[in-house]
């Protein structure tokens, strides 16, 4: 099946610095590549859309200017935490939608990666 | 506002028995359904996902989707300890006609416990 590989799996760094998440789908082409934030006990929540070649699309109360989304080619995608800060400690999830000679392998999502920002 | 509905629990349910795990979601346009379980620290896993009115069945999974009511269920048969998780509700558009470029909305989830 489809699988989304998801790096760093946990990362810790000061506040005030930048850090940087990778999806690359394997196997597939991802043409749709989503993120989501999860704190604690709450839900998955979406924070933006890109499609692969353009600017990604982001939710209401998403600052654009602080989560940069790259997804230059149909297997990576990267989400760079810019600034960061306490609270954006959270757990972060891609999720690709896209095919692979004729099956769609509708949403699949990265293992996450737990942003502790100290 | 897309709104899905879980009861966060804890249900628990003894070993062997079913487990029942209900949502509702606000958005009538809906057109795609999906189970998660997800456990603490974990990415979420793809259990069941259901797109027509009715029931639809994977091994000890039925998944039950109500459109006029705006309802999903999933029923586990014979639950197992290993079953104990999160299970996440998630709603999406048409996935084969251009609703498939929206991400999901997903419920804050209903906690599962199997005692055994």
């Amino acid at each position: 099946g489809a699988v989304v590989s998801q790096h760093p799996s946990r990362v810790i760094c000061k506040s005030g610095t930048s850090v940087k998440i990778e999806c690359r789908s394997l196997d597939f082409q991802a043409t749709t590549m989503f993120w989501y934030r999860q704190f604690p006990k709450q839900s998955l929540m979406l924070m933006a859309t890109s499609n692969e070649g353009s600017k990604a699309t982001y939710e209401q109360g998403v600052e654009k200017d602080k989560f940069l989304i790259n997804h230059a080619s149909l297997t990576l995608s990267t989400l760079t935490v810019t600034s960061a800060h306490p609270e954006d400690s959270s757990f972060y999830i891609c999720s690709a939608r896209g095919s692979s000679h004729g099956t769609d392998y509708g949403y699949t999502f990265g293992s996450g990666t737990r942003l502790t920002v100290v | 506002q897309k709104e899905v509905e879980q009861n966060s629990g804890p249900l628990s349910v003894p070993e062997g028995a079913i487990a029942s795990l209900n949502c509702t979601y606000s958005d009538r346009v809906s057109q795609s359904f999906f189970w998660y379980r997800q456990y603490s620290g974990k990415s979420p896993e793809l259990i069941m996902s259901i797109y027509s009115n009715g029931d639809k069945e994977d091994g000890r999974f039925t998944a039950q989707l109500n459109k006029a009511s705006q309802y999903v269920s999933l029923l586990i048969r014979d639950s197992q300890p290993s079953d104990s998780a999160t299970y996440l509700c998630a709603v999406g558009g048409n996935m084969y006609s251009g609703g498939g470029a929206d991400g999901l909305t997903f419920g804050k989830g209903t906690h599962l416990i199997i005692q055994p």
